[in-house]
């Protein structure tokens, strides 16, 4: 059973359109990453949130923590194609990061 | 290049034979994660390594066994090996080792045949 629950677990869209995805948990944690993987690779750190309700922006890419810092959402604006990858989410509490199962987010040209 | 390297990048072997992956951290980085990846479990943790000394202990089978050494780098040892534990081996650094922002490696694919 995963920590933290992803969905959905898989997402196409046309170029242009925008997309969000959500990372659930039952538990409180200190922070939250966003990673994105693509293939062959290791993840990638794409944003950490710390405080319950913070918003982040990262050009077209938006992060949200949740008032009770349990869930989180990346939402992506006009998506392009070199957004294709698989996103995790990942909670931290103690020493430990824990990773959602992700998410495999593929736009078409 | 996240700078952790991560050796051998593949890797195919037997049931019942052991293997050993290497990790090196980025430079400056203290702490060493060890993750599994594969199609039905997702990106699990095994296990941390903080200057030396094991540190925090996740989904690891009593036929793993990892050490870092006074360099840093890391080895994860498999023995025992079992179709199921063919993954892809993932190695993370970080500073400190407090689940901050952590920079992996580009992993090392396990075939058990």
């Amino acid at each position: 059973t995963q920590l933290l629950e992803q969905s959905p677990q898989f997402l196409s869209i046309q170029e242009g359109e925008n997309l969000t995805v959500y990372c659930n948990s039952s538990s409180v944690f200190s922070s939250l990453q966003w990673y994105r993987q693509e293939p062959g690779e290791g993840p990638v750190l794409l944003v950490t949130v710390v405080t319950g309700g913070e918003v982040k922006k990262l050009k077209r890419l938006t992060f949200q923590f949740g008032d009770a810092r349990k869930d989180s959402s990346l939402h992506i604006t006009a998506a392009q194609p070199g957004d294709t990858g698989l996103y995790l989410c990942a909670g931290g509490n103690d020493y430990k990061l824990s990773f959602g199962a992700g998410t495999t987010v593929t736009v078409r040209a | 290049d996240s700078g952790v390297t991560q050796t051998p990048k593949h890797l195919i072997t037997a049931t019942g034979q052991r293997v050993t992956l290497r990790c090196s951290p980025r430079s400056g980085d203290l702490s060493v994660y060890w993750y599994q990846q594969s199609l039905d479990q997702g990106l699990q943790f095994l296990i941390q390594y903080y200057n030396g000394e094991e540190r925090a202990k996740g989904n690891i089978l009593e036929r793993f066994s990892a050490q870092q050494f006074p360099d840093l780098h890391s080895e994860l040892n498999l023995s025992s090996l079992e179709l199921g534990d063919s993954a892809l081996y993932f190695c993370a650094s970080s500073v400190l080792g407090g689940a901050e922002k952590l920079f992996f490696g580009s992993g090392t694919q396990l075939s058990v045949l």
